[in-house]
């Protein structure tokens, strides 16, 4: 079965730093990965979406990577902003087994920027 | 519509009461999804769609939920008798199909609370 762990849980920053959100996941068969974010009481927004075959995407300040062999995302915001602050979340497109056409997600980073 | 739709967007509802929970996906999308999404948490998956056909409802959490997507179009979540439980955020995506390079889209959600 599909897990999906996003570290850290919550991180506060100052605006202007550079930083990094993880995800993990326990199995490599997958199509894609997607980075969402989501702002309270809102549905979710698709940030990026990286194929199985890719090792980055990038939008805007934005840079997100995929390492599937290793099952590891990063998504890079560089010179965050208060507008920033919104929950992230991961999620991959299982290609095998029970799993298969099924979308997996973390639990989330809630973010905030402070000015 | 350009996006995925899904209404009501809050539903109140005492304890007991059946509900039914819409959700209209992009026009061309043949993967349909729902997700439950509690305070906190990230979205958890219920049950999943290729065209009217139901492949996984694995993640449904009891009978009292049922799914169904009769014409390969919009799709209704039913929950029979809620329970407080219940309470949660119910999220709709809709796709093309897995593998094929395109991601998931996301409608803004039911809040349904049970009384």
């Amino acid at each position: 079965k599909q897990e999906v762990t996003q570290i850290p849980a919550a991180l506060s920053v100052p605006e202007g730093e550079n930083l990094v959100l993880n995800c993990s996941f326990t199995d490599s068969a997958i199509y894609n990965l997607q980075w969402f974010r989501q702002d309270p009481g809102k549905g979710l927004t698709s940030l990026l979406l990286i194929q199985s075959s890719q090792r980055e995407q990038t939008s805007g300040r934005l840079n997100a990577s995929l390492d599937k062999s290793s099952g590891r995302s990063t998504l890079y915001i560089a010179a965050s902003q208060p507008g920033d602050s919104a929950t992230y979340l991961c999620a991959v497109l299982n290609a095998g087994g029970t799993s298969y056409g099924k979308l997996t997600f973390g639990q989330g980073t809630i973010l905030t920027v402070h000015p | 519509g350009a996006g995925v739709s899904q209404s009501p967007r809050y539903k109140v509802a005492k304890r007991g009461q059946d509900v039914a929970l819409r959700c209209d996906p992009i026009s061309g999308h043949v993967s349909l999804f729902w997700y439950q999404q509690a305070l906190g948490q990230g979205p958890e998956f219920l049950t999943y769609f290729q065209n009217e056909a139901q492949l996984d409802k694995s993640g449904l959490p009891s009978d009292r939920f049922f799914a169904e997507r009769p014409e390969g179009s919009v799709s209704t979540l039913k929950i029979q008798r809620t329970q407080q439980e219940d309470s949660a955020v119910y999220l709709c995506a809709s796709s093309f199909p897995p593998g094929q390079g395109f991601g998931a889209f996301f409608g803004q959600g039911t809040r349904l609370t049970v009384v």
